[in-house]
């Protein structure tokens, strides 16, 4: 089955730096890469998402970077601020059969103001 | 509220005793997810509906926990002679099941400690 590991589990930046979140899969045939935001006691929402047949989306200051041949996928966030503070999960899935989303493990991503 | 709802949303309890979680989904999707995080982890899929058909259940998920969603609608999720290490976040989520709606909404999730 999937399997989504994430780097790094623990990541510190300055307000205004980019902060870089890498993650890998393992089967090919997953094509539906979202990310999660969850903070401090709440519920993970959806921030991005990107499907196999684009390599790269950018919403704001957030983007996600796809590489299918290698299986991995990443998360950038540029002149981050102390409410990006959280932890982020990445996630694969196969959209053209009903499949489940499999998670990574999560980065805490902190923001020093 | 049209989110998804979860209910109860604490629960302690005594090992070896049965509890039950229900969860609400958004009305018109069609798919339901259980999950289960635990502190610093990501969710760690336990089983999924398509309507009421139970598609998936993980390998890793013991016999004793069971899943229902009779009616297409709200879900539940049983879990019985629980354990110490059965204390966790268990968390619904639902989607819609058509192409290129992959977003999934959580609920706020049921929080399990066995003592």
């Amino acid at each position: 089955g999937e399997n989504v590991e994430q780097h790094p589990s623990t990541l510190s930046v300055q307000e205004g730096d980019s902060a870089v979140i890498k993650c890998t899969y393992s089967d090919s045939a997953s094509n539906y890469f979202p990310w999660y935001k969850q903070e401090l006691g709440k519920r993970p929402q959806l921030i991005i998402d990107i499907r196999s047949n684009v390599g790269e989306k950018k919403d704001q200051r957030i983007a996600v970077t796809l590489n299918k041949t290698a299986k991995h996928f990443s998360l950038h966030i540029t002149e981050t601020q102390p409410e990006d503070s959280a932890v982020y999960f990445c996630a694969a899935s196969k959209e053209t059969s009903y499949d489940k989303v499999i998670f990574g493990p999560g980065t805490s991503l902190s923001v020093i103001p | 509220d049209t989110g998804v709802s979860q209910d109860p949303r604490h629960k302690i309890t005594k090992r070896g005793q049965n509890v039950t979680f229900r969860c609400d989904p958004i009305s018109e999707h069609n798919r339901l997810y259980w999950y289960r995080q635990t502190l610093g982890q990501g969710p760690e899929f336990l089983t999924y509906f398509q309507n009421e058909a139970q598609l998936e259940k993980s390998r890793l998920l013991s016999d004793r926990f069971s899943a229902e969603r009779p009616k297409g609608s709200f879900s539940t999720l049983e879990i019985q002679r629980t354990e110490q290490g059965d204390s966790a976040m268990y968390l619904c989520a639902s989607r819609a099941g058509t192409r290129n709606t992959g977003e999934l909404f959580f609920g706020e999730g049921s929080r399990l400690t066995v003592l």
